[in-house]
């Protein structure tokens, strides 16, 4: 069975572009969240979607936002990036019901 | 708002010598707690769980953790650590749909 799929690995961006990451998660798993891991603020959630619907949301300006898909697959977009959205950008997955989240490799964002 | 606390940031210790790692959760409410592992390079991957019955839960590689409901603890335990254990771990609480983790504790196993 695969794993949570994140692509892309890596990405460099440039201040006040863009960027969309994308998520796909286990086989079966509607429960999609995305969290930011940073050196100096560690994991922090940032979203969550189940059924294409986000039912929470992390501490995060709006610049951040996600959204899932009817195949439970989940994109993430950071608009206007600044120095400090740097980070290892992790997805996981659960089975609807459960809170045991299984997580992918992520996406290493810099940007500069 | 929860929090989750984790006592050491950086635990240096030789091969066969015992690892205990404190987490303590700031949550009232019933909690599904957990402790994740982060290896050089790799994702995260869950060592154990606690959600409810016997607070002493086993997980993978040897790893045991103690839920004590009036500490608010879910201490990590390994009897005999090996040089493959040097990695980072977490400790997190689940709650609405998210995790809270602690900080982490980055843990180095000398030869």
């Amino acid at each position: 069975k695969a794993g949570v799929t994140q692509t892309p690995r890596y990405l460099i961006k440039t201040r006040g572009q863009q960027v969309t990451l994308s998520c796909s998660p286990i086989s079966g798993h509607r429960s999609v969240s995305w969290y930011q891991q940073t050196p100096g603020q560690g994991l922090q959630f940032l979203f969550e979607y189940f059924s294409e619907t986000q039912r929470n949301k992390g501490n995060f300006p709006g610049r951040f936002s996600g959204r899932q898909f009817s195949n439970s697959r989940s994109e993430m977009n950071v608009s206007t990036l600044e120095l400090g959205d740097s980070a290892l950008y992790l997805c996981a997955s659960s089975l609807v019901g459960s809170t045991e989240a299984f997580f992918g490799q992520g996406t290493r964002l810099t940007v500069v | 708002a929860q929090s989750v606390s984790q006592h050491n940031h950086h635990v240096i210790l030789s091969e066969a010598a015992s690892l205990e790692l404190g987490c303590n959760y700031s949550y009232g409410g019933t909690v599904n707690l957990f402790w994740y592992v982060q290896y050089p390079g790799q994702h995260l991957q869950l060592l154990l769980k606690y959600f409810s019955g016997d607070p002493l839960v086993k997980g993978i590689k040897g790893f045991e953790a103690e839920f004590i409901k009036s500490k608010f603890s879910f201490n990590l335990r390994k009897p005999s650590v090996q040089w493959s254990d040097t990695a980072e771990y977490f400790c997190a609480v689940s709650n609405d749909y998210k995790l809270s983790f602690g900080a982490g504790t980055t843990v180095t196993v000398r030869a």
